[in-house]
Order: structure tokens, then C-alpha cells, then sequence
């Protein structure tokens, strides 16, 4: 029963130091999304893979990179971590299909100091 | 542009007591669907509620209840009988396109939501 899962939960980096957040779904899920939440301005789209070996630009692609490793996984990478990345990332997937919604992952806080 | 709007940064309502969180929303697509999230304290995201663009009625699921007026562009989320555990953030989010292509979704700044004793 895990639905999206994140890891890592927590992380603390440097001013350009590099990480990749890694995002599993084992729901079957064609489309995968990431998203990052800052107070005051909701969620904005990241990247996001409508199926596997597809990549799209969403709101805020800067400084991101992502890899839609195969259908079920899609990570995503900060090559040269800065502060204005400080921030909670969700990912998120759904199957397309009835109402589409999007099933989330519990989250992952990362501080960029 | 903002393609979806929430204008109520933070809203209180008396336990028991209905409550309507306001949502527009902005596109030239003519199949989109409408979603509304609860985030609680604990920070998980929960999907409430469903309206598609082409549903002749407006959708409800128990207290939930979304107003759709298509024509103002506006979904409401209307939480009947109001209780404690509904204290948290709501967001507004939209996906343009039928579902079965990965479409962009995008989400309103969101509004938090004090129930009181």
C-alpha cells in the first residue's frame, strides 16, 4: 500500500552542492509530476513526464533537472543547489484514467544554506 | 498570467457552520477538470472533490460540495457542517485537457481554513 514515495524525508545542503530526490510509484501510473511548495504560493509545477521517456517544462524549471528512469520512477536533480531552493518538493503521479487526480508523496523538506 | 486564483488567504468558520472556499481558474480549453486538496499540519496532500468541465451537475462527495459556474470561471468548495479536523490548507487546482494525456496541472496559492470551538 505505498502509493508515491520520496526519499530522502529531510535534507540539508550547501550552496552549490548537487542531490537528486528520488520519486517510486507502484500504482501503474503513466504521468508523474514534481512540484515545490513555498508559503503563500501553493504549489508550482517543476517538470512533469506525461509517460515514460517524455519530459515537460512546468512553472518553475530552473535550476532543475529530471529523469523519467522508467514508469516507475522520475527523479529529480538540483546540479548546483542555491538558497532560493529552499523549499518543500512534492511529487506527485496519476493514472489518467476516471477523474485523473494526482496522488501525492508525503514530501521531501530541503534547506540549501 | 494566474491561471487559478484564490482571494482568501485565510478563513474562519464557527464549528458546525457551512463554509465556502471561492476558486476561479483561467483557460481557453474546453475539456479541463477541477480539483480541491486538503492539506492538514501534517503536510499530506488529500484529494476532496471532482468537477469536469463537461459534468451537467455539480459534484459532491459527503460535506464536500464544489459550485461550479462555468460561465464566471468559478469553483467553489462549499464544506457543510464545518469540524475541527477541517482546520487546514485548501488548494484550487486545475488540469487542462482531457486526463489521459499527462496534461499540466496547476494549483491555486491556496486558503487556510481555522475552525473554531
Amino acid at each position: 500500500n505505498a502509493g508515491v514515495t520520496q526519499t530522502p524525508k529531510f535534507q540539508v545542503l550547501k550552496t552549490g552542492q548537487s542531490m537528486t530526490l528520488q520519486c517510486a510509484q507502484d500504482m501503474n501510473h503513466n504521468s508523474m509530476y514534481w512540484y515545490r511548495q513555498d508559503p503563500g504560493m501553493g504549489l508550482r509545477l517543476i517538470y512533469y513526464s506525461a509517460s515514460e521517456g517524455t519530459t515537460d517544462k512546468g512553472e518553475v524549471p530552473n535550476g532543475y533537472n529530471v529523469s523519467r528512469l522508467n514508469k516507475r520512477e522520475f527523479s529529480l536533480r538540483l546540479e548546483s543547489a542555491a538558497p532560493s531552493q529552499t523549499s518543500v518538493y512534492f511529487c506527485a503521479s496519476t493514472s489518467g484514467s476516471g477523474m485523473g487526480e494526482l496522488f501525492f508523496g508525503e514530501g521531501s523538506r530541503l534547506t540549501v544554506l | 498570467a494566474q491561471k487559478i486564483t484564490q482571494t482568501q488567504p485565510g478563513m474562519f468558520v464557527q464549528e458546525k457552520e457551512a463554509v465556502t472556499l471561492d476558486c476561479t481558474y483561467d483557460t481557453s480549453d474546453p475539456s479541463y477538470g477541477l480539483f480541491w486538496y486538503k492539506q492538514p499540519s501534517s503536510g499530506e496532500m488529500i484529494f476532496l472533490i471532482y468537477q469536469g468541465s463537461y459534468d451537467q451537475q455539480n459534484a459532491t462527495e459527503g460535506r464536500y460540495s464544489l459550485n461550479f459556474q462555468k460561465a464566471r470561471k468559478s469553483a467553489n468548495l462549499v464544506i457543510s457542517a464545518s469540524q475541527l479536523g477541517d482546520s487546514a490548507m485548501y488548494f484550487c487546482a486545475m488540469r487542462e485537457g482531457p486526463g489521459n494525456y499527462g496534461q499540466n496541472f496547476v494549483f491555486g496559492p491556496g486558503t487556510r481554513l481555522s475552525v473554531l470551538p
